[in-house]
């Protein structure tokens, strides 16, 4: 099956700078990259996603970077704010199959 | 919230008792899944449903059952709770009628094995 990793484990930064999480997989047929955020007690929420036919996906502060050759896709957090502070997750999935897998994920502090 | 309801939010069991998990979805998604929860491993899939009666295995399913009778319901079941299976309990629908859809997330349950 799919293998999701992700680094790295915690990250801090100071409030207004970026942030930006890694992750690799290691199926080629996996063709959508969805990024969870986690904030403590609550549900995993997606918060932005990329299919394998595009190389980068905005939405305001946030971004994300696909690049297939080298099977590693990036979230980047632009200007991050106190209440970007949460775990955040990455997956992959394929249509070849039912199964979304993750990354074991990523504690992010931004400190005011 | 993608109408994902999960019951109970939270119970406590002794090893060796069976515990049923439930989630309800109000939207006729196809795909539903159940992940658990657990520090340093994210969120790892148990068994995942892609039709009434039909279920698959995922990646950690051993010690767990599941059904899906209707398509509004998926049950996860643990036949002989272990403490092992303490853990935070996600169920999940994919959106869409095809796989490779946006998956959503239930407000979880928190199993604790004593």
């Amino acid at each position: 099956g799919e293998n999701v990793e992700q680094h790295p484990s915690t990250l801090s930064v100071q409030e207004g700078d970026s942030a930006v999480i890694k992750c690799t997989y290691s199926d080629s047929a996996s063709n959508y990259f969805p990024w969870y955020k986690q904030e403590l007690g609550k549900r995993p929420q997606l918060i932005i996603d990329i299919r394998s036919n595009v190389g980068e996906k905005k939405d305001q502060r946030i971004a994300v970077t696909l690049n297939k050759t080298a099977k590693h896709f990036s979230l980047h957090i632009t200007e991050t704010q106190p209440e970007d502070s949460a775990v955040y997750f990455c997956a992959a999935t394929s249509n070849t199959g039912n199964q979304f897998y993750f990354g074991t994920g990523t504690s992010l502090t931004v400190i005011p | 919230d993608a109408g994902i309801t999960q019951s109970p939010r939270h119970k406590v069991t002794e090893t060796g008792t069976p515990v049923t998990l439930r989630c309800h979805q109000t939207e006729n998604h196809r795909y539903m899944y159940w992940y658990r929860q657990d520090p340093g491993h994210g969120l790892r899939l148990i068994h995942y449903s892609y039709g009434v009666k039909d279920t698959d295995k995922g990646e950690v399913s051993d010690g767990y059952s599941v059904s899906r009778s209707k398509t509004e319901d998926f049950l996860l079941t643990l036949e002989s709770a272990t403490s092992s299976q303490t853990s935070v309990y996600f169920c999940a629908i994919s959106e869409g009628t095809g796989i490779n859809e946006k998956l959503f997330f239930g407000s979880g349950t928190q199993l604790s094995v004593l």
